[in-house]
């Protein structure tokens, strides 16, 4: 059973402060994605990584960074949070097939708090 | 990215037929998913088209016309448990998605 999972359900902190979300996955995926998920706006994509060490920007990468130092594992890092960052931050992985139409896995969120 | 369009909520009865339309743009348009997300959940796969028709699986169809840039999702005999987000997401040839914004189905009996 494919299983991604997040270090956090719930997290709430200051504005100003580093923030670490981390996200697992254990189907050995080459992908893996780190999106933002607010009301009305649907999941928006902000960094994504192909390969260990590799990392491209997505649509809002503004505010984030990421480090995928293994290959199960992809942080996002938010260097000094905001009020504007708060959100449910979802991650997700999936295989590279070259066939197009793999689905990716998501992980269960991240609720963030920033006051 | 792509523009992907949906309504932003629907109402249905119980034991009831409902379609969830999408619209997207074409170009670099590889395939479209459709996922489910209930509520403090994470979105789960439902289907994928790439070619033009229907596809059916059990209660749920999805339906492609790629000419259109249209999509539809299918929900049969509607339980209370379908109540939930439906997102529509276009794949492009990179294997990117673009997600909209999700259509929030509420389910009455």
């Amino acid at each position: 059973d494919v299983k991604v999972t997040q270090s956090s359900r719930y997290l709430v902190k200051r504005t100003g402060e580093k923030v670490f979300l981390e996200c697992v996955q254990d189907m050995d995926h080459e992908n893996m994605f780190w999106y933002r998920q607010d009301p009305g706006l649907g999941l928006r994509l902000i960094y994504f990584s192909y390969d260990v060490k590799m990392k491209e920007k997505g649509d809002i990468p503004e505010g984030y960074s990421v480090s995928r130092e293994k290959k199960e594992r992809f942080s996002l890092i938010l260097e000094s949070a905001s009020t504007n960052q708060t959100s449910m931050y979802l991650c997700a992985s999936s295989p590279t097939s070259g066939r197009g139409g793999e689905t990716q896995y998501f992980g269960p969120g991240t609720r963030l708090l920033v006051l | 990215g792509q523009n992907i369009d949906q309504p932003t909520e629907m109402t249905a009865t119980e034991g009831a037929i409902v379609q969830i339309n999408c619209t997207y743009q074409t170009s670099g348009f590889n395939g479209l998913f459709w996922y489910q997300q209930h509520a403090g959940e994470a979105p789960t796969f439902l289907s994928y088209n790439v070619l033009d028709g229907l596809e059916e699986k059990g209660r749920f169809s999805s339906f492609l016309s790629r000419s259109k840039g249209y999509s539809y999702l299918l929900l049969k005999e509607l339980q209370m448990k379908d109540s939930a987000s439906y997102l529509c997401a276009g794949q492009n040839a990179g294997n990117m998605l673009t997600f909209g914004g999700g259509t929030r189905l509420m389910v009455k009996p």
